[in-house]
């Protein structure tokens, strides 16, 4: 039984650029939540997926960001034009139906130069 | 926004027992108290969560008070593992999770 999995752990990347994480929840969680989390603070909600759909975002998920969950298993989260603010721990977690508990994956540190 | 109040950091000594507080003066009937650790450079794990009555799994206990305005995380005994933060969150059904600061454990050996 493997637990959330996310990729690439560490990310850096140039101001201005394009970058792509993925997660991969436990297998039948039917949902999937991002946040984010800098240093000394508790995660932030991001975004939610219950299935495919998209059901929430939270404001601070600007144009910038995009997140996907074709076919209802992993999702994609794109952070375009990149800015030195981007700068954080990505954080995964699913659900399974019918129960609360999160399950966070390890997280993605993204680091913007 | 975080509905509830924790201190910021705690010490306990190996093999003790340790009482994590959190304040929730604002809580809905509906709130369940949620209790997550986040060990260093890892995601956020969950502990245990209640609604009104005392809850104990393998990991730790939750002692509700009876107006549910407080709540108490204990470990009963206190590794070096237990090393963490501890986010207290309160929950209503199909809410999200708001994560405050939390309160940084310390475990000396």
């Amino acid at each position: 039984d493997t637990g959330v999995s996310q990729n690439p752990r560490h990310k850096i990347t140039k101001r201005g650029q394009n970058v792509t994480f993925r997660c991969d929840p436990i297998s039948e969680h039917n949902r999937l939540y991002w946040y984010r989390q800098t240093l000394g603070q508790g995660p932030e909600f991001l975004t939610y997926f219950q299935n495919e759909a998209q059901l929430e975002k939270s404001r601070l998920l600007s144009d910038r960001f995009s997140a996907e969950r074709p076919k209802g298993s992993f999702s994609t989260l794109e952070i375009q034009r990149t800015e030195q603010g981007d700068s954080a721990m990505y954080l995964c977690a699913s659900t399974p139906r019918g129960q609360s508990e999160q399950y966070f994956g390890p997280g993605t540190r993204l680091t913007v130069t | 926004d975080a509905k509830t109040t924790q201190p910021n950091s705690m010490e306990s000594n190996e093999e003790e027992p340790v009482h994590l507080p959190c304040n929730h003066s604002t809580i809905s009937g509906t709130d369940y108290i949620h209790w997550y650790r986040q060990l260093p450079s890892q995601g956020p794990e969950y502990v245990i969560h209640g609604l009104t009555s005392n809850v104990n799994n393998r990991m730790a206990s939750l002692a509700i008070a009876e107006d549910r305005k407080s709540s108490t995380l204990i470990l009963h005994r206190a590794t070096l593992r237990d090393a963490a933060v501890y986010y207290c969150i309160l929950r209503n059904y199909g809410q999200n999770f708001v994560f405050g600061p939390g309160t940084r454990l310390s475990v000396l050996p």
